[in-house]
C-alpha cells in the first residue's frame, strides 16, 4: 500500500446522503487519481489532480466532486447525484516529470462504499 | 483509441506452469506498458513494466513482451505459485494530451491450483 491511506475501509451510506472518502499520501507525489472499480470492469478515473488548488475530470466524473488543498490530500465527495454508488474506490498518487508526464502511479488499499 | 483489451478474463494454471495474459492497444500514442496485481480487498500493485524501446524485460518470474508493431503486449508468469493467485490488469498510457492518463484493461482472474 506504500504511503497512500484510505479511510474507513467500509463506509455505508443510506441513499441520498453524500460521503466523503479519505485519501492521504507521504509519498511527496504531486499527482493523485481517484479511481472507481466494478467487478468485470478494471479501474475508471473519476478525478486527478497534477497540482494543488488544480483537478480535471476523468473519464466518469459525473455525481462525484473532489478538493486539492494540500499536497497530502485528495479527498473524494460521493454525491447523492451518483446514479449508482456503490462500488470499490481507488486512490492512487504519482510523480510528475518535468516533461508533465507521469507513469508509476502507487495505490492505496481502497474503500469499499455501500449505499442502500 | 483510449482502450485496452486484456484477455482471458479468467485462467486456472496448475502449480509450476506458465500463465500468460494478453493486452493489446490502439493509441500509438502509449509509450509506458505497467502490469499490475491485486488481491481480494487491496488495492492493486505495481508489478512490472516496459517502455517500447525493448521488445522484452524480466524481473524474476514475470517477464513481459512487448510486440509495437502489433500493438500487443504480454505478462508471463514462469513456475506459476499458488500465491499468485490474483487479478491481474494491464495498463497503458503515453506522455502527453489525453494519452497521459492510464488506461486499464478489465483485468484477468488468475488461479493457480495444487
Amino acid at each position: 500500500d506504500g504511503g497512500i491511506t484510505q479511510s474507513p475501509k467500509y463506509l455505508f451510506r443510506k441513499e441520498g446522503q453524500n460521503v466523503t472518502l479519505s485519501c492521504e499520501q507521504n509519498l511527496n507525489h504531486d499527482a493523485m487519481y481517484w479511481y472507481r472499480q466494478d467487478p468485470g470492469q478494471g479501474l475508471r478515473l473519476i478525478y486527478y489532480s497534477q497540482i494543488v488548488n488544480d483537478f480535471q475530470k476523468g473519464d466518469i466524473a459525473e455525481g462525484y466532486s473532489v478538493s486539492r488543498e494540500k499536497k497530502e490530500s485528495f479527498p473524494l465527495t460521493v454525491t447523492s447525484a451518483q446514479k449508482n454508488p456503490t462500488a470499490f474506490y481507488l486512490c492512487a498518487s504519482s510523480i510528475v516529470f518535468s516533461s508533465g508526464s507521469r507513469y508509476e502511479q502507487y495505490f492505496g488499499p481502497g474503500t469499499r462504499l455501500t449505499v442502500t | 483509441q483510449q482502450q485496452v483489451k486484456q484477455s482471458p478474463q479468467s485462467l486456472i494454471v496448475q502449480k509450476g506452469g506458465i500463465s500468460i495474459i494478453n493486452c493489446a492497444y490502439e493509441n500509438t500514442a502509449f509509450d509506458y506498458f505497467p502490469w499490475y496485481q491485486q488481491f481480494p480487498g487491496k488495492g492493486p500493485a505495481l508489478l512490472i513494466a516496459i517502455r517500447p524501446d525493448v521488445s522484452e524485460k524480466k524481473e524474476g518470474r514475470f517477464t513481459i513482451s512487448f510486440n509495437k508493431s502489433a500493438k500487443q503486449f504480454s505478462l508471463h508468469i514462469m513456475d506459476s505459485q499458488p500465491g499468485d493467485s490474483a487479478t491481474y490488469f494491464c495498463a497503458a498510457s503515453g506522455s502527453s494530451g489525453t494519452a497521459s492518463k492510464l488506461t486499464f484493461g478489465t483485468g484477468t482472474r488468475l488461479q493457480v491450483t495444487l
